[in-house]
């Protein structure tokens, strides 16, 4: 049984794009959660999904977005990238809203 | 809002030895579940322990236990017989209730070296 898988493993952007990152949550999760890792430094809450829908979020701005596909799986999007948003950007899945959650390995996102 | 303070950025402790990681929080909430990741330099968040805040009795999962005082609003983890794999990032962690979405509020991490 796979785990929560994440693509890509790491990628460099350039200020001002757009990124997409994806999340493939563990089988027989249907809520998928983001967090950003800035470096040395703990996750933070960026967002959560479950049917399909953002049910909780962080205190992020708007340029951070997501989508749930029916299967689960979700993206991350971000626009305008700043250098401040170099991170380690984790997906967690859970089975439902109140279980614990199981992360996956991360994409490391570098903006130059 | 919750808030999670780890004091201690690094930790050092001898091989077979005990050590154990500070964990404070902040909270108006009475129903809640903390817990104890451990993030190697793979990367990968990986659950060490959890404890729900109804349960009294402490969590223990084979070398790791905590230490929860809910009254003082502390959750220390200690880790006995220390063994080399257990060098890593750990991060102490609370969970909203299931009302409020179950997102994890963490600290800032606390670094482990383990000496052989």
């Amino acid at each position: 049984d796979a785990g929560v898988t994440q693509s890509p493993t790491h990628l460099i952007k350039t200020r001002g794009q757009q990124v997409t990152l994806r999340c493939s949550p563990k089988s027989g999760h249907d809520t998928v959660s983001w967090y950003q890792q800035a470096l040395g430094q703990g996750p933070q809450f960026i967002f959560q999904y479950y049917e399909e829908e953002e049910r909780q979020r962080g205190n992020f701005p708007d340029r951070f977005s997501g989508h749930q596909f029916p299967n689960y799986s979700s993206e991350l999007n971000v626009n305008a990238l700043l250098l401040g948003d170099s991170a380690l950007y984790l997906c967690a899945s859970s089975p439902r809203q109140v279980y614990e959650q199981y992360f996956g390995p991360g994409t490391r996102l570098t903006v130059t | 809002a919750q808030t999670v303070t780890q004091s201690q950025p690094e930790m050092s402790v001898q091989e077979a030895e005990t050590v154990t990681l500070s964990c404070t929080y902040d909270t108006s909430e009475s129903d809640y579940y903390l817990f104890w990741y451990k993030q190697p330099p793979s990367r990968q968040m990986i659950l060490v322990i959890r404890q729900e805040a109804y349960k009294q009795q402490n969590a223990t999962e084979n070398r790791f236990s905590v230490n929860f005082q809910k009254a003082a609003k502390s959750f220390s983890l200690k880790i006995s017989d220390s063994q080399l794999g257990d060098a890593a990032m750990y991060f102490c962690a609370y969970r909203t209730p299931p009302s409020a979405g179950n997102m994890l509020t963490f600290g800032g991490g606390t670094r482990l070296m383990v000496k052989p």
